[in-house]
């Protein structure tokens, strides 16, 4: 399997605290992205990366930044979280932005 | 029309079925296929790519046809653990390194 991580794996938060969620990669692949999947919409794009600070929008983009200052680490952050973004968020890694490794998953539940 | 469709299903079959999905495009000049396969509150994981010549994995078949913009997967003698579900992938190429994520198929495999 690739070497991916996502820290951490559960967190519940309440409305309006900020939130970081850590993707890390030991494979040195360039392309990194952020996914949540929500029952009936399927696999969602929120950001993507294609190289060090070089970071791009997904279709689902508002309310979310990222960050990343190194290869191996991708950074999703709710500046405010709400209840509209409980949902399952998923890091991928790609070497050639075709064929992607994806992380375990971050259930994160906002009350 | 949507990107990439898939039939949610579910497929319901019973073990040592032969059953297919299929799963339409809508960019014509799309470049590269994949089949993936989720479990339920897992992270998806690549399957198999889909080649112009068409591709084979032990029980599993993956073909493209072009012409009508569709990739399709057999899955011959069903095991129980093949119930998934199945994300079909296509990424539109041209140095585009998004690919686009079918809302996937459910396939429910029992005794």
């Amino acid at each position: 399997d690739a070497g991916i991580t996502q820290s951490p794996r559960h967190k519940v938060t309440e409305t309006g605290t900020p939130v970081t969620l850590r993707c890390h990669q030991t494979e040195n692949h360039r392309y990194m992205y952020w996914y949540r999947q929500d029952p009936g919409h399927g696999l969602r794009l929120i950001h993507y990366s294609y190289g060090v600070k070089d970071t791009d929008k997904g279709e689902v983009s508002d309310g979310y930044s990222v960050s990343r200052s190194k290869t191996e680490d991708f950074l999703l952050t709710l500046e405010s979280a709400t209840s509209s973004q409980t949902s399952v968020y998923f890091c991928a890694i790609s070497s050639t932005g075709d064929e992607q490794y994806f992380g375990p998953g971050t259930r994160l539940t906002v009350t | 029309r949507k990107e990439v469709e898939q039939d949610p299903g579910p497929f319901n079959v019973p073990e040592g079925a032969t059953v297919a999905f299929n799963c339409t495009y809508s960019n014509s000049a799309s470049q590269s296929f994949f089949w993936y396969r989720q479990d339920c509150r897992k992270e998806p994981k690549l399957l198999m790519s889909v080649y112009s010549s068409g591709n084979e994995d032990g029980r599993f078949t993956a073909q493209l046809n072009r012409a009508s913009q569709y990739i399709s997967l057999l899955i011959r003698d069903s095991k129980l653990s093949d119930s998934a579900t199945y994300l079909c992938v296509v990424n539109k190429g041209g140095g585009s390194y998004i690919p686009t994520f079918g809302r996937g198929t459910s396939l429910i495999v029992h005794p």
